[in-house]
């Protein structure tokens, strides 16, 4: 059975500091992960995924196999970063459906 | 373009009483999503439509839970009779059959049930 696992339920920072967010997964085989995210009175939307290798909002994400694991990194964080943070999970034929972690809520301080 | 549009937003019934949510996909998306978030937990999946086809309602209730997609667009999800248990958020969301895996989801439904 497919699971993510998020450990955080709440991370806080401050202003200019350094985040990541933890992800890990289980599942038998290579799957796609993503990151989506949801701001204050905001719908669910993407924020990332691992197959596109790109940076949104100065966030990144890389997929380590041997750890499983897929955490959400930012080297300066902004309190316009405030949100709350799900990693999920398919499978790769893009035909599944997605499996989400409870979620991490991020507060970033000034 | 307004995304997926979800009605209503608040509901607030006594338990044992029935309800029901609709939602309509963002226009050429074909697969549709009903999803439960409890609070403080992520979203899971109650059922997914392929067009008009349930391919995936192993977790639906599904001796209270009832769900339609016809003509493979808009959807309601039926709850009845509703229990305390299931005040939660009903999200709907829907995205394109092997697509990029992206879901573009509703403001969601929240349900009190007293």
């Amino acid at each position: 059975a497919q699971r993510v696992t998020q450990p955080e339920k709440l991370l806080s920072v401050f202003k200019g500091a350094p985040v990541e967010l933890k992800c890990n997964y289980s599942y038998s085989g290579s799957p796609e992960l993503f990151w989506y995210v949801q701001y204050s009175r905001q719908r669910l939307q993407l924020l990332l995924r691992h197959i596109s290798r790109e940076s949104i909002k100065g966030f990144t994400a890389d997929l380590n196999k041997g750890e499983t694991s897929f955490h959400l990194k930012k080297p300066f964080a902004q309190e316009e970063d405030s949100a709350m943070y799900y990693c999920a999970l398919s499978s790769p034929s893009g035909y599944s459906t997605l499996t989400f972690g409870k979620g991490t809520m991020l507060l970033v301080s000034p | 373009e307004a995304g997926v549009v979800q009605s209503p937003r608040y509901k607030i019934i006594e338990k044992k009483q029935p309800v029901a949510f609709w939602c309509n996909p963002i226009s050429g998306h074909n697969t549709l999503y009903w999803y439960l978030q409890n609070l403080g937990q992520g979203p899971e999946l109650l059922i997914r439509y392929e067009n008009e086809e349930a391919v995936d309602d192993s977790q639906l209730p599904k001796d209270r839970f009832s769900a339609e997609r016809l003509k493979g667009v808009d959807s309601t999800l039926k709850i009845q009779p509703a229990e305390l248990g299931d005040s939660a958020v009903y999200l709907c969301a829907s995205s394109f059959i092997g697509g990029s895996g992206e879901l573009f989801f509703g403001e969601g439904s929240r349900l009190t049930v007293l």
